[in-house]
């Protein structure tokens, strides 16, 4: 069965701090694998994609890591800010390419 | 740039009244989906379209419709309103074919079926 499993459900640390978020997922065939994020009461807005060839994905202040023969990923996210206060969910592409598998996504909270 | 509009944003229901949420996307995407969120669950595919004309069911369509008349509109209907769809509702389009696209989301419509 498609599964994306996150962890941790939810997270609470300093602003200015680092995190990292987990995402492990037994999804077959894999195509690409995504995190988003999505503020309270908004829709999910894409932050990095990343198919099996890639290892590292970064966008600012966020780094995505993908090990495709452990089926793992990750989120780094550097200095925080309390605008980084979100859930921050992972997202399993398989063929045919409309198939997404999401993930219960990890709940951060950044305190001032 | 809108991306994805989805309307109406906050909607209650009765049980057994029908209503219609609205997508529409101005990307020109081929890709539409309708997905539902619920507490503790990763959002579920209801119905997607991979182009004008077309539906297909997702991972719970049962009690929805859709229709997609034209390319820029995706329309999800409940026929007879349920308690068990109260839920988040997300529109989603893509430009499609290639996996690789970003899937760009809407803000949400929150129904409570009472």
């Amino acid at each position: 069965k498609n599964q994306v499993e996150q962890s941790p459900q939810s997270l609470i640390i300093l602003e200015g701090k680092n995190c990292t978020l987990q995402c492990n997922y037994t999804v077959s065939p894999f195509s690409n694998l995504r995190w988003y994020k999505q503020d309270t009461g908004r829709g999910p807005v894409s932050l990095t994609i990343m198919t099996f060839s890639e290892n590292t994905k970064s966008n600012g202040r966020y780094t995505a890591t993908l090990d495709a023969d452990t089926k793992q990923s990750s989120l780094h996210i550097t200095a925080s800010q309390l605008s980084d206060s979100a859930s921050y969910i992972c997202v399993v592409s398989a063929s045919p390419a409309y198939k997404y598998i999401f993930g219960t996504g990890t709940r951060l909270k950044v305190l001032a | 740039n809108a991306g994805v509009t989805q309307t109406p944003k906050f909607r209650v229901l009765k049980t057994g009244q029908s209503m219609t949420l609205l997508c529409a996307q101005d990307m020109n995407h081929e890709y539409m989906y309708w997905y539902r969120q619920d507490p503790g669950m990763g959002l579920r595919l209801i119905h997607y379209s991979v182009g004008e004309g077309t539906t297909a069911k997702g991972e719970v369509p049962d009690g929805y419709n859709v229709s997609r008349l034209k390319k820029q509109n995706f329309l999800l209907g409940l026929e007879s309103a349920a308690p068990s769809q109260t839920s988040v509702y997300f529109c989603a389009s893509s430009p499609g074919r290639i996996s690789g696209n970003t899937i760009y989301f809407g803000e949400g419509s929150w129904l409570t079926v009472v």
